[in-house]
């Protein structure tokens, strides 16, 4: 079974500076990574998602996120932040041997508070 | 228009009464999902579907019930047993032709006292 640390409860940030949320997980075998979004009393919006191929993965509104195997980590980054990104941010992993099982983990959350 | 729905977007129920949240999704996905959301916790999975007329308990089932006899359909009923039942509950569906990923509805904010 796998699961994830999000390594920053909150997150204060300036608009306009950059940003980057921290996601590690532990799992013994390859997995699948996401990055979901949620603004206050809304459901979660997918960000992005590694599933094979390039670890540098690109995602809407301007945020992309990292995959490194060795370090087990999956950091989300945006170079430019604003007003409108303050939200809460989950990490969430799924085991690709339990695949068929559809289960995802998730972090506890990031806070983001994007202030002028 | 494709989508989850979840239905009411608040609910208030006294203790000792069971209560059923609604969840309905026009994405042809196979598989749903019931999480519970509590501030600093994250989302933890109540219960999961793979099919129709099939279900699992996820990590916190206690006192909670699912049924699945429409590929569209995944109500949960919150029942007395529940200890803590007040909280935001997310259903959500998914699919390996969906590319992996869950799509979420709106939530349902369950307050009991």
């Amino acid at each position: 079974a796998q699961s994830v640390t999000q390594l920053d409860s909150q997150v204060p940030v300036f608009e306009e500076a950059p940003v980057e949320l921290r996601c590690n997980y532990s799992s013994s075998v390859s997995v699948y990574l996401f990055w979901y979004v949620q603004y206050p009393n809304q459901g979660l919006q997918l960000l992005l998602k590694y599933l094979s191929g390039s670890t540098l993965v690109k995602g809407i509104n301007g945020f992309e996120a990292e995959f490194n195997k060795s370090q087990t980590s999956f950091h989300l980054r945006k170079p430019s932040v604003h007003i409108s990104d303050t939200a809460e941010y989950f990490c969430a992993v799924s085991d690709t041997k339990e695949w068929d099982d559809y289960k995802l983990s998730f972090g506890a959350g990031t806070t983001v508070t994007v202030r002028a | 228009d494709g989508g989850i729905t979840q239905s009411p977007k608040y609910l208030f129920r006294k203790e000792g009464q069971n209560v059923t949240l609604s969840c309905e999704q026009n994405l042809n996905h196979d598989a749903m999902y019931w999480y519970r959301q509590d501030p600093g916790q994250g989302l933890r999975l109540i219960y999961y579907s793979q099919i129709v007329n099939d279900f699992q308990k996820g990590d916190i089932a206690e006192g909670y019930s699912v049924s699945r006899e429409k590929k569209e359909s995944f109500p949960l009923t919150v029942t007395s047993a529940q200890k803590n039942p007040t909280a935001f509950y997310l259903c959500a569906s998914g699919d390996r032709d969906g590319a992996y990923e869950q799509y979420f509805g709106p939530g349902t904010r369950l307050t009991v006292t």
